[in-house]
């Protein structure tokens, strides 16, 4: 039982290359989250995905796109990388709607635009 | 939206004395309110939680209150110990969804 997995761990693009963050739930959360973490900031939502199917946008979503390929994994891309979205970001899921436990997080991507 | 504000950012305890971090919320609406603990270079991991119908609720060392009213609630760590260092985060949710955090309280305990 792996919970979440992020991948890669570390990235390093050139502004304006693009990639894509991958994240994968093996407990069957209908919920998944993308966070992007900076210092002093504490964690903000980028986009959600209540449901196999849905996806909104949350606090910081420019620059970004999502895509919920099916109920376990959750995919962020970045089209055209720019210094400003240099961040450590975490996917995570839930059992959101039924009140029950909190968010589990990912190990984290560690990505630096230069 | 939300918004989640958390006091101090830094806290410095000597080993064994107790450590306070303070969160308030905006949303009355908000009736779910996780803690997590960070340490350096990993992941946050849920430490507790509370619920909108309780007051407060304990943990061995650690224990959070929650004030509906006054739209605030709180973590106390009793006894710190080294291992207790860490960053730690507060954040509201209404039934477990969207979590709000607060920026984060970077806590170091003194050997």
């Amino acid at each position: 039982n792996a919970g979440v997995t992020q991948t890669p761990k570390f990235q390093v693009l050139k502004t304006g290359q693009s990639m894509t963050l991958q994240c994968a739930q093996d407990m069957n959360h209908n919920s998944m989250y993308w966070y992007r973490q900076d210092p002093g900031m504490g964690l903000r939502l980028i986009y959600y995905s209540a449901s196999e199917g849905t996806t909104d946008k949350g606090e910081v979503p420019n620059g970004y796109n999502v895509s919920r390929l099916n109920k376990r994994e959750f995919s962020l891309r970045l089209e055209s990388a720019a210094p400003s979205q240099t961040s450590v970001y975490f996917c995570a899921s839930s059992d959101a709607g039924t009140g029950l436990g909190g968010y589990t997080f990912g190990s984290g991507t560690r990505l630096t635009v230069v | 939206g939300e918004n989640v504000e958390q006091h101090p950012s830094t806290l410095s305890v000597q080993e064994g004395d107790s450590a306070v971090i303070k969160c308030t919320y905006s949303d009355s609406a908000s009736n779910y309110f996780p803690w997590y603990k960070q340490e350096l270079g990993k992941r946050p991991q849920l430490i507790i939680d509370i619920r909108s119908n309780v007051g407060e609720k304990k943990d061995q060392r650690i224990a959070v209150t929650l004030n509906k009213t006054a739209k605030h609630f709180s973590l106390h760590i009793t006894e710190t110990q080294p291992e207790d260092s860490a960053v730690y985060f507060c954040a509201a949710s209404i039934f477990g969804n969207q979590f709000y955090f607060g920026t984060g309280t970077s806590l170091t305990v003194i050997p």
